[in-house]
C-alpha cells in the first residue's frame, strides 16, 4: 500500500530562517511520482513540484529547493530565507501514474514576521 | 496552463437537500476526472475517480448513493451531494487529468466549501 508521511504537524520560524518540510513515503512500486503541493489560506491547491522516481537529481527553483533520496524514501522540501507569504499548508504527496494522488497529512507552516 | 474551474466556489443548504458542483476543464479534455474531501485542518482524501461516459469508481467507504458522480463529457463532471447533513460540510475539490502514459498531468480546482445546516 501507498502512503505518505509528514511528521511535522506544524512548523513556526521567524522570517528569513530556512526550514524544511519533510516527507517519507512507502510505495512497492517501482516508477511512482512524487509531489508538493501548497494550500494556502484560500484553499485552492498550488502546485510545487513533481519528481518521478528515476529522477534521483534534487531541484531548486528560486527559494524553494527539493532532496528526493530513494535510499530513505525521503523526498524533502527546503524554503530558504523564508517569507510571510510563504505561511501555509504544504502536502507531500505520492501517485503510481499520476492516477490515484495519495496526500500527506500536511504540514503547516508560520512564518512569523 | 491547463486550468480546471469548479463551481460553485462555495455553497450553503440546508439538511435534507440536495447540492450539486460542477468541475470543468475550461482548455483540455479530461477523459478522468477525481474528486477529493477535504475536512477542516485535515488531508485530502480521494473520493471517487469518474471517467467519461462511465461509471464512476468510488473508494473504499464513500457512499455512491451519497455522493453521484456523472461525467457526460469531456470537460465536465459533476457531484452531487444527496440528502446532504451537517457532516458532509467540507472543501471538494475536483482534479483532471490529461495526456497519455508518462505525460499525464493532473490539475486541480479552486475547491468548493459546502455548508450545510
Amino acid at each position: 500500500a501507498q502512503k505518505v508521511t509528514q511528521a511535522q504537524t506544524e512548523i513556526s520560524v521567524v522570517e528569513k530562517e530556512d526550514v524544511t518540510l519533510d516527507c517519507v513515503y512507502e510505495t512497492r512500486d517501482t516508477t511512482y511520482y512524487l509531489f508538493w503541493y501548497k494550500q494556502p489560506p484560500s484553499g485552492e491547491l498550488v502546485f510545487l513540484i513533481r519528481r518521478n522516481s528515476f529522477d534521483e537529481q534534487n531541484e531548486i527553483s528560486g527559494r524553494y529547493s527539493w532532496n528526493f533520496q530513494k535510499s530513505t524514501s525521503s523526498f524533502n522540501f527546503t524554503i530558504t530565507a523564508s517569507q510571510v507569504v510563504d505561511s501555509a499548508v504544504y502536502f507531500c504527496a505520492l501517485s503510481d501514474r499520476v492516477d490515484k494522488i495519495i496526500f500527506g497529512k500536511g504540514t503547516r507552516l508560520h512564518i512569523l514576521p | 496552463g491547463a486550468v480546471v474551474s469548479q463551481h460553485p466556489s462555495r455553497v450553503i443548504c440546508k439538511s435534507g437537500t440536495s447540492v450539486k458542483i460542477e468541475c470543468r476543464s475550461l482548455d483540455f479534455q479530461a477523459t478522468t476526472m477525481f474528486w477529493y474531501r477535504q475536512f477542516p485542518k485535515q488531508s485530502l482524501m480521494l473520493m471517487a475517480t469518474s471517467n467519461e461516459g462511465s461509471k464512476a469508481t468510488y473508494e473504499q467507504g464513500v457512499e455512491k448513493d451519497k455522493f453521484l458522480i456523472n461525467h457526460a463529457s469531456l470537460t465536465l463532471s459533476t457531484l452531487t451531494v444527496t440528502s446532504a447533513h451537517p457532516e458532509d460540510s467540507s472543501f471538494y475539490i475536483c482534479s483532471a487529468r490529461t495526456g497519455q502514459g508518462a505525460s499525464r498531468e493532473q490539475y486541480f480546482g479552486p475547491g468548493t466549501r459546502l455548508t450545510v445546516t
